[in-house]
């Protein structure tokens, strides 16, 4: 089975504060996602990273950077959290190609409430 | 403007029942996906839909796609409590290098 473990399954941070998401999968795909969930819109992409190194904003990422170093770990960071950003943050992984290409395996998710 | 729209977005129905969700997407894409999301966890696939006239089906749940229709249906028959949860689409553009998710759509079964 895919596993995708986030590091933490609840976050409170204060304003200002500098914050590290991890995010480990174990299944050696080469896609990886940052998305935050908040109720009523549904998810909403953050970054993604195709490849080692490699980094794509997706639809919201004013105030979030990621990094990429090794294939497997994906970490979404709050340069200066804001209480704008107290959300449910899900990182996701996925196969580039085949047949289970894009079918995207999820982790349990960040409650990350900043105060 | 690459969209995804799901109705409803709150469904509650009798066990027993029979009901659709309903994925509209904006222009021509190459993948669909139905992913299930129980409360207070994360989200897991059920479904990848290929190709126009593509039906999968388990359990009591369906998932069909008609790309002239850039419609995708998700029916459940004779709906169980086991069967609550928020249900997702997800439209994936590979033109535009983008998955997209639809708002979800909230199912609540009761006995």
């Amino acid at each position: 089975d895919v596993k995708v473990t986030q590091s933490s399954r609840y976050l409170v941070k204060r304003t200002g504060e500098k914050v590290f998401l991890e995010c480990v999968q174990d299944m050696d795909h080469e896609n990886m996602f940052w998305y935050r969930q908040d109720p009523g819109l549904g998810l909403r992409l953050i970054y993604f990273s195709y490849d080692v190194k490699m980094k794509e904003k997706g639809d919201i990422p004013e105030g979030y950077s990621v990094s990429r170093e090794k294939k497997e770990r994906f970490s979404l960071i709050l340069e200066s959290a804001s209480t704008n950003q107290t959300s449910m943050y899900l990182c996701a992984s996925s196969l580039k190609g085949g047949l289970a290409k894009n079918i995207q395996y999820f982790g349990a998710g960040t409650r990350l409430s900043v105060l | 403007e690459l969209k995804v729209e799901q109705n409803p977005l709150f469904l509650s129905m009798q066990e027993g029942k029979n009901y659709t969700i309903y994925c509209n997407y904006s222009t021509t894409s190459d993948r669909l996906y139905w992913y299930r999301q129980d409360p207070g966890k994360s989200l897991e696939s059920l479904f990848v839909l290929l190709s126009n006239g593509a039906v999968k089906q388990e359990g009591r749940l369906m998932a069909s796609l008609d790309t002239k229709a850039r419609l995708s249906t998700l029916h459940i028959t004779a709906a169980v409590h086991d069967l609550s949860a928020t249900y997702f689409c997800a439209v994936e553009y590979s033109s535009a290098s983008k998955i997209i998710f639809g708002s979800g759509t909230r199912l609540s079964i009761r006995p």
